[in-house]
């Protein structure tokens, strides 16, 4: 099956630091990636969907100056959290959907994010 | 090799019948999480049922129960007294835990679209 991988699978950043985190397609061209965030379980909150080449749709509450979401490509989308603060702290899972909005949707494994 | 396996890839089911989605993993670790998730065509992933490996009994919850065969690596999704509003994309999901610096990895199955036939 197709492969998404998402970079880094973990991290661990102080108050106050931006960090980015990388979803690839790795087989496939994903016209549309997925963004959600993951409390412990719990269902995977949907955040926002990006499109390539155009700007990311935002869940309601979501804060789009605070998770920056960028789509450059047909393989790779990136998410910024800017300023983060522990309560950022999460568990963040892209997904790459191949073809039409009926098309198979591949998940990457997660990037597991704690603020201090 | 595929850590979550679902050989589905689409099931019909009449309205009211039970439906039985198959899922089996792979893994080393004693420790893990299996999951179910529902996505509709909204696209949010929303959590079913949970399943940790050292839980002695079957989760339930409402109409769905996880038929959870750890020899055998298998957790299946059960619905009971399927409904129309069940039609989506089902997600089975493992949690791996490992034990430098906490991390862990979730992986998904491809899913199974289920179509509920009034």
């Amino acid at each position: 099956g197709a492969v998404v991988s998402q970079h880094p699978s973990w991290v661990i950043c102080k108050s106050g630091t931006s960090v980015k985190i990388e979803c690839r397609s790795l087989d496939f061209q994903a016209t549309t990636m997925f963004w959600y965030r993951q409390f412990p379980k719990q269902s995977l909150m949907l955040m926002a969907t990006s499109n390539e080449g155009s700007k990311a749709t935002y869940e309601q509450g979501v804060e789009k100056d605070k998770f920056l979401i960028n789509h450059a490509s047909l393989t790779l989308s990136t998410l910024t959290v800017t300023s983060a603060h522990p309560e950022d702290s999460s568990f963040y899972i892209c997904s790459g959907l191949q073809g039409s909005n009926t098309g198979e949707l591949f998940f990457g494994e997660g990037s597991r994010l704690t603020v201090l | 090799a595929q850590k979550i396996t679902q050989t589905q890839p689409g099931m019909f089911v009449q309205e009211k019948e039970a439906v039985t989605l198959d899922c089996t993993y792979d893994t080393s670790d004693p420790s893990y999480g299996l999951f179910w998730y529902k996505q509709p065509s909204s696209g949010e992933m929303i959590f079913l049922i949970y399943q940790g490996s050292y839980d002695q009994q079957n989760a339930t919850e409402g109409r769905y129960s996880l038929n959870f065969q750890k020899a055998r690596k298998s957790a299946n999704l059960v619905i009971s007294a399927s409904q129309l509003g069940d039609s989506a994309m089902y997600f089975c999901a493992m949690r791996e835990f490992f034990s430098n610096f906490g991390n862990e990895k979730l992986t998904f199955g491809t899913g199974t679209r289920l179509t509920i036939i009034p």
